[in-house]
């Protein structure tokens, strides 16, 4: 059972536009919601994160959008460049007597045209 | 190192033999963390070691998978047996505590397995 649901699974957005990935979650536990974001050959990296009482963070160029009634968030890259190109995954946790674990959507491959 | 260490980075063995896979995490990190990836699967959790105790072992998809953390430092994960679904980048983490909840959380660069 996937407990958090990412898409669109690839995404092809022009130097300079908005890139827009989104993630659903059921297990209204759930307490962090992190985005990360990883290059080909490397470990995931943590890009920005949110927790449920905010409904919006901005760090930069990206920002998350959290909608808890809905059980749902985005994460916004705002004029996107080609080194952005990466596999984002947006990430939910849920603590479980004393310690969390990271439940992971399946990721998205972003591709940034120049 | 600064970082989360793994070794090997890449390891082809053939069908049946056993394999371990060593991660050395971030100085002081009480919390490790395996997880697995495999294409167009995303990041399946493995297990969670908070020193060298494992509360959560719920990830690991089989007995012929293991893992040990020893001096709350370096773990290996073991694999026996290998089987050909088991190739996938197997990827460590630490955290300075196992509350991840504002604490971020260090992944090494993995460890690709192929079982041929």
């Amino acid at each position: 059972q996937q407990q958090v649901k990412q898409s669109p699974q690839s995404l092809i957005v022009q130097k300079g536009g908005i890139s827009i990935i989104n993630c659903a979650y059921e297990n209204t536990a759930f307490d962090y919601f992190p985005w990360y974001q990883q290059f080909p050959g490397k470990g995931p990296a943590l890009l920005i994160a949110i927790r449920p009482d905010v409904s919006e963070k901005k760090e930069g160029r990206f920002t998350i959008s959290f909608n808890k009634s809905a059980k749902q968030f985005s994460l916004h890259i705002m004029d996107s460049q080609p080194g952005d190109s990466a596999t984002y995954f947006c990430a939910a946790t849920i603590k479980n007597s004393g310690y969390s674990t990271l439940t992971f959507g399946k990721g998205t491959m972003l591709l940034v045209s120049p | 190192g600064a970082g989360v260490s793994q070794s090997p980075s890449n390891k082809v063995t053939e069908k049946g033999k056993d394999v371990e896979l060593r991660c050395d995490p971030i100085s002081g990190h009480t919390a490790l963390y395996w997880y697995r990836q495999s294409l167009g699967q995303g990041l399946e959790f493995l297990i969670y070691f908070q020193g060298n105790s494992a509360p959560d072992k719920s990830g690991l998809p089989s007995d012929r998978f293991s893992a040990e953390r020893t001096g709350g430092s370096v773990s290996t994960l073991t694999i026996q047996r290998t089987q050909q679904e088991d190739s996938a980048v197997y990827l460590c983490a630490s955290s300075k505590q196992g509350g991840l909840a504002g604490n971020t959380i260090y992944f090494g660069e993995g460890s690709w397995l192929t079982v041929v």
